[in-house]
């Protein structure tokens, strides 16, 4: 059975500093993506990783994929507040897995 | 605004009464999904159509029925809930199974 585990689950951050949220799983997959859901709010797609050393960025945002080691990260850059957030990683080999989200707060 | 539309937004039910959500979509998706998500779970992925045909149902009590129509509408028919079927539903599609999925707003249950 696919497992997705995301850490840390809950982030304080401030403002200006970097980061990075580790996505680990724990089959094959070739599928990983990133999502951001603000509170009360649905997910909203920011990456889709579809290979091994796949690396975008948007923003302040990071997101890279090893296959091998079956590992995700998503690196954020001189942290504002506007990004406070929780972020979900979701696996997909024909079983999609989200992780449990890491819960990031920044603060000025 | 993510194309996905889900009504109602909000739903408070009785253990003894039927429901139903509904999921439209018209992004031209092949592919949709129930997920739910509770407060101390992972979001849980409950029931997949592709092209409108089931393709996964996650052991998801039979008190949960989907209905798929057309490739464009996602329906959940509930009834006999318990109280710890109170959650956040989320409908999404994708183009299709390998890409990513656009959430709706998703309809907050709680059963009473």
């Amino acid at each position: 059975e696919l497992k997705v585990e995301q850490n840390p689950l809950f982030l304080s951050m401030q403002e200006g500093k970097n980061y990075t949220i580790y996505c680990n799983y724990s089959t094959t997959s070739d599928r990983l993506y990133w999502y951001r859901q603000d509170p009360g709010k649905s997910l909203e797609s920011l990456f889709v990783l579809l290979s091994n050393g796949a690396v975008k960025q948007e923003g302040r945002l990071m997101a890279s994929l090893d296959t091998k080691a079956r590992l995700s990260t998503l690196h954020i850059t001189a942290a504002v507040h506007d990004l406070s957030a929780t972020y979900f990683c979701a696996v997909d080999n024909n079983d999609m897995r989200f992780g449990a989200g890491t819960r990031l707060t920044v603060k000025p | 605004e993510t194309g996905v539309t889900q009504t109602p937004r909000h739903l408070v039910m009785g253990m003894t009464n039927k429901k139903s959500l509904k999921c439209e979509q018209h992004l031209g998706h092949n592919a949709m999904y129930w997920y739910k998500q509770s407060a101390k779970k992972p979001l849980e992925l409950m029931f997949v159509y592709n092209f409108k045909e089931q393709t996964e149902n996650n052991s998801v009590p039979s008190r949960f029925s989907p209905e798929c129509p057309n490739s464009s509408h996602l329906f959940l028919h509930l009834h006999t809930l318990q109280p710890e079927d109170s959650a956040l539903y989320l409908c999404a599609s994708s183009r299709d199974r390998t890409r990513e999925a656009f959430f709706g707003q998703g309809t907050r249950l709680t059963v009473v």
